[in-house]
């Protein structure tokens, strides 16, 4: 039963585009959502997070929306760059005790030229 | 920021060989770590959970006697991939928690594990 849905796969944008990327979860129990951005042959990076005491986080380009009552989170990015292609994760853990992160299964964006 | 390093980036290996890869958090203390692989294009497994001074959790379907896991410090854990076969060849990557963050976890750059 996969816990963290993601969608879509894959995503093209134009340079100075929106970049949109939807994840759902299904445990009630999940209070930490990280969004990691990974580039081919290298790990995962943090590029942010919420919890669910607020709906929405911005750190420059990057905003997430989290909605409680429909379970749902998503990752905008603003004026998306060519520099963004990548492949994007999102993830859900429960917060307590030791951090083990459900992740979902990715998206890859392209930003086009 | 919290620096976790992987090492080595890459190895070949001959099958039957065993392989060692060692991940540390440089610049805090780890009591948690992580190790996943990750197929091409597809999303990170978790294989095992590893906390200081204690025994590895497996995940299920993982072979705890193939992939050993050591947590022998706060800095360092490694993962040890024994009696290595074509089919183990894949990226592996680690992660790490702070002992007072919330749930916060750090990657390490993964190692491409390629058996020939």
């Amino acid at each position: 039963q996969q816990q963290v849905k993601q969608s879509p796969q894959s995503l093209i944008v134009q340079k100075g585009g929106i970049s949109i990327i939807n994840c759902a979860y299904e445990n009630t129990a999940f209070d930490y959502f990280p969004w990691y951005q990974q580039f081919p042959g290298k790990g995962p990076a943090l590029l942010i997070a919420i919890r669910p005491d607020v709906s929405e986080k911005k750190e420059g380009r990057f905003t997430i929306s989290f909605n409680k009552s429909a379970k749902q989170f998503s990752l905008h990015i603003m004026d998306s760059q060519p520099g963004d292609s990548a492949t994007y994760f999102c993830a859900a853990s429960k917060g307590s005790g030791y951090s083990t992160l459900t992740f979902g299964k990715g998206t890859m964006l392209l930003v086009s030229p | 920021g919290a620096v976790v390093s992987q090492h080595p980036s890459w190895v070949i290996c001959k099958s039957g060989t065993s392989v060692k890869i060692e991940c540390r958090s440089l610049d805090f203390q780890a009591t948690t770590m992580f190790w996943y692989r990750q197929f091409p294009k597809q999303s990170l497994m978790l294989m095992a959970t590893s906390n200081e001074g204690s025994k590895a959790t497996y995940e299920q379907g993982v072979e705890k006697d193939k992939f050993l896991i050591n947590h022998a410090s706060l800095t360092l854990s490694t993962l040890t991939v024994t009696s290595a076969h074509p089919e183990d060849s894949s990226f592996y990557i680690c992660s790490a928690s702070r002992a007072a963050s919330y749930t916060e976890a750090f990657f390490g750059q993964g190692t491409r594990l390629t058996v020939v």
